[in-house]
């Protein structure tokens, strides 16, 4: 079975500072999907970046990327000029066909 | 993008009583529904997995008794958690897809069992 660790169970930022979320997943797949989702206090859970393994060009979106190490299992997501509404917990995301394995979080306070 | 509309948003009832939440894909049609459940600062575990015209698949340890899933449509969800207690108070949240970007999220609904 699959599983998605988050080693960093609480970070902070200062405000417009980058920060990078780690993440690693076991598989036996070679083809499958990664996500991170961002939850804020509202509980909508939102989704921040996808990428797929078969893909070897990191994902980008505006000021979020990853650092995708297919060999390695490990799917980091970097943050950039942080800011307030970033705060959130980050929730690192595995699916080959369905459903979605997620990790535990990383609760994220970017600070003024 | 995709949108998933979960209605209530929240909703308190009595124990022993039956909650109805359901879950709607707005503009695209959903094969597949997931079912989750979070507790506080927790991850989403996952209670079941809906696919349309099918019995639900439910996770181990969920109680299919309790947790009623019908995924009558491609469009409609609903999760009846019936004799409610009070330790069925929870947030819950469903999925609805695939659609381009994969499994969309409702907004959530938060039970209170009093």
């Amino acid at each position: 079975a699959q599983t998605v660790t988050q080693s960093q169970p609480e970070m902070s930022v200062q405000e417009a500072e980058t920060v990078t979320l780690s993440c690693t997943y076991d598989t036996s797949e070679n083809n499958y999907y990664l996500f991170w989702y961002k939850q804020p206090p509202s509980r909508q859970m939102i989704l921040v970046i996808r990428q797929e393994a078969y893909k070897q060009q990191n994902a980008t979106e505006n000021r979020f990327s990853v650092n995708f190490q297919k060999a390695a299992k490990s799917f980091s997501l970097k943050i950039s000029d942080s800011q307030l509404g970033d705060t959130a917990m980050y929730f690192c995301a595995f699916m080959r066909n369905t459903p979605l394995v997620f990790g535990k979080g990383t609760r994220l306070s970017v600070i003024a | 993008g995709a949108v998933v509309s979960q209605h209530p948003s929240w909703v308190i009832c009595k124990s022993g009583t039956s909650v109805k939440i359901e879950c709607r894909s707005l503009d695209f049609q959903a094969t597949t529904m997931f079912w989750y459940r979070q507790f506080p600062k927790q991850s989403l575990m996952l209670m079941a997995t809906s696919n349309e015209g099918s019995k639900a698949t439910y996770e181990q340890g969920v109680e299919k008794d309790k947790f009623l899933i019908n995924h009558a449509s491609l469009t409609l969800s609903t999760l009846t958690v019936t004799s409610a207690h009070p330790e069925d108070s929870s947030f819950y949240i469903c999925s609805a897809g695939p659609d381009n970007y994969g499994y969309t999220f409702g907004s959530g609904t938060r039970l209170t069992v009093v």
